[in-house]
């Protein structure tokens, strides 16, 4: 089946400096990419939807700014975690979507912020 | 926002024992599909059910799907303790955008 990494699985970083995250699909090409959040114990909410060369859509109440995301190519996006806080601590989740609509996830990042 | 709600949250039961979650949803949708998540884990496709197939199974896995309730659930017969994970159902609804909608989940332990 269809791959995506995600890098790196773990980060941790102090309050106020800014993470990114990179998603890749190793084997397909991606016409739309998802940012997912995870909190302990609850499930997956949907940051935003990317598509190859134009601005994220993101979901009500995620703020844009804090959250930049870049779909660069076919086959990767990043997110990047701008002046991480403490409560931004999270496992975050990307998705790739084939052009056939089939979706595969990453195996997730896990964001501490000290 | 969610679109699912699933039920149980939280399910504790003897190995060999079957295990059933629910799902419900609140629109129309093209599929539902489950999910496992192991603890600090990506997910893991398990099944897909079209929104015209009313049962399909996979290995232990039975999932059924009753659109005019809006309810789905999912069956692992002869749970083992490799079981133990959450388990998510995700609705892809075409109103919005065929995105993946997923539930609450429930967080299923087998005990050995």
């Amino acid at each position: 089946g269809a791959v995506v990494s995600q890098h790196p699985s773990r980060v941790i970083c102090k309050s106020g400096t800014s993470v990114k995250i990179e998603c890749r699909s190793l084997d397909f090409q991606a016409t739309t990419m998802f940012w997912y959040r995870q909190f302990p114990k609850q499930s997956l909410m949907l940051m935003a939807t990317s598509n190859e060369g134009s601005k994220a859509t993101y979901e009500q109440g995620v703020e844009k700014d804090k959250f930049l995301i870049n779909h660069a190519s076919l086959t990767l996006s990043t997110l990047t975690v701008t002046s991480a806080h403490p409560e931004d601590s999270s496992f975050y989740i990307c998705s790739a979507r084939t052009a056939n609509g089939e979706q595969y996830f990453g195996p997730g990042t896990r964001l501490t912020v000290t | 926002s969610q679109q699912g709600e699933e039920d149980p949250q939280a399910l504790s039961i003897q190995e060999g024992e079957n295990a059933t979650m629910n799902c419900s949803y609140k629109t129309s949708i093209n599929n539902l599909q489950w999910y496992r998540q192991n603890s600090g884990r990506g997910l893991v496709h398990l099944i897909l059910i079209r929104s015209n197939e009313r049962e399909k199974h996979s290995g232990r896995l039975r999932v059924t799907l009753d659109t005019s309730k809006k309810s789905s659930s999912l069956l692992i017969t002869a749970s083992r303790a490799a079981d133990t994970a959450s388990y998510f159902c995700a609705t892809r609804t075409e109103n919005a955008g065929n995105m993946l909608t997923f539930g609450g989940g429930t967080r299923l332990m087998v005990k050995p």
